[in-house]
């Protein structure tokens, strides 16, 4: 099956400063990879997803890159504000009846 | 907008018990899941169900059933609870791909 790898575990940066967010995926045949942003004692919420016959797509601050070749999905967050503090999940699916999420990440923006 | 509740946001049974965990979505997906969440394991999936009495193990169904006898409702069913079940479980429904998660119940075998 699918294995979906995410990294940083834990990410502080500053506010007004960039995060980026790394996923790996291994079945190519995966096409659909959304972002999900859970904050502490709520559900996930998808933020932005892209599929595979696009390589980026940017909504205000947020963007995903999707490398096919590399088999490797970013997130980007410009000018973090506290707001964006939260877990981020990756995740890929082929199928939409399943989903492999990556293990997520901790994101603090300090003030 | 989609709403997909969770019958309970906390749960406390005992070991050995029946757990019955339900789910409803108002906006007729056909895909309805369910994931356990673990800290450091991120979103594992369980059982997921694409129509009315249909279902697929996903990839931790041991010592878990489901049951869909609605398309709005997805049961998730710990037939004997053990502790290594505590955990928080998610529910959610999709059409089209796009996911949307239940509020979760945090479940605690003692």
């Amino acid at each position: 099956g699918e294995n979906v790898e995410q990294h940083p575990s834990t990410l502080s940066v500053q506010e007004g400063d960039s995060a980026v967010i790394k996923c790996t995926y291994s079945d190519s045949a995966s096409n659909y990879f959304p972002w999900y942003k859970q904050e502490l004692g709520k559900r996930p919420q998808l933020i932005i997803d892209i599929r595979s016959n696009v390589g980026e797509k940017k909504d205000q601050r947020i963007a995903v890159t999707l490398n096919k070749t590399a088999k490797h999905f970013s997130l980007h967050i410009t000018e973090t504000q506290p707001e964006d503090s939260a877990v981020y999940f990756c995740a890929a699916s082929e199928t939409g009846n399943q989903f492999y999420f990556g293990t997520g990440t901790s994101l603090t923006v300090i003030p | 907008d989609v709403k997909v509740t969770q019958s309970s946001r906390y749960l406390v049974k005992r070991t050995g018990e029946k757990v019955f965990l339900e789910c409803v979505q108002d906006m007729d997906h056909e895909n309805m899941f369910w994931y356990r969440q673990d800290p450091g394991l991120g979103l594992r999936l369980i059982y997921f169900s694409y129509d009315v009495k249909m279902k697929e193990k996903g990839d931790i169904p041991e010592g878990y059933s489901v049951s869909r006898e609605k398309k709005e409702r997805f049961s998730l069913i710990l037939e004997s609870a053990s502790t290594n079940q505590t955990s928080m479980y998610l529910c959610a429904s999709s059409m089209n791909y796009e996911q949307y998660f239940g509020p979760g119940t945090r479940l605690t075998v003692t």
